[in-house]
């Protein structure tokens, strides 16, 4: 089982549609858990920390199962600029804390 | 808004050839990352390092890596003799705690010919 799993790709949305990406993760004693978006041929950049309660930015909604270890990620009202790859990361627990990465799952908003 | 800056955004080497990648970490960050994006794939961790000294490095980062914090702002990646397999996307990363959010520097892009 891949540590952290993600929905495979592309997908292709029309503009103003609401995109639900999933991810599940492996290692139960995992900490934190992120998702971030990435652009063709740039660096990763965070787009929202995941808490237990679940969170809410703009038309971003986070939600985190930890009993499922599952995160999901809600885009509403999706616009031209949401296309990317979104990044579903996790925080091992330990010494280091390094980030394990989902393979990403690659969103094409279409006009 | 404070960043993460990399230097170069480009190296282009030959096999065989030493190269340093450089970094600048956000300046209250304490720990730093690499991790490298072959093309097309998912990002891999490299190594770690905390306090001066390196906390954990994966498999991939085998004896002809090092890394160096030689002065309090820059974190440097060596690569010593490089291979074809080496060419990829270099992410240098910093954070101010190991359980929170890394915030990414731009990347060098390394080719191997």
């Amino acid at each position: 089982r891949k540590e952290v799993e993600q929905d495979p790709g592309p997908f292709n949305v029309p503009e103003g549609a609401t995109v639900a990406f999933n991810c599940t993760y492996s290692n139960s004693a995992s900490q934190s858990f992120f998702w971030y978006r990435q652009d063709c041929r740039k660096e990763p950049k965070l787009l929202m920390s995941v808490y237990s309660s679940g969170n809410e930015d703009g038309r971003f909604t986070a939600q985190l199962n930890r009993a499922s270890q599952y995160i999901s990620l809600l885009i509403r009202d999706s616009k031209l600029s949401d296309s990317a790859t979104y990044l579903c990361v996790v925080n091992t627990p330990g010494s280091n804390y390094q980030l394990i990465w989902g393979a990403g799952t690659k969103l094409i908003i279409k006009p | 808004e404070p960043e993460v800056t990399q230097t170069p955004s480009h190296q282009v080497t030959q096999m065989g050839q030493e190269v340093i990648l450089r970094c600048v970490p956000i300046s209250n960050h304490l720990y730093f990352y690499w991790y490298r994006q072959i093309l097309g794939q998912k990002v891999e961790f490299l190594v770690s390092f905390y306090n001066n000294e390196i906390s954990e490095k994966s498999e991939i980062f085998d004896d002809q890596f090092s890394v160096e914090r030689p002065d309090g702002s820059n974190f440097t990646l060596k690569i010593r003799s490089t291979k074809l397999e080496d060419s990829a996307m270099y992410f240098c990363a910093s954070t101010r705690g190991g359980i929170l959010e890394q915030y990414f520097g731009p990347g060098t892009r390394l080719t191997v010919t």
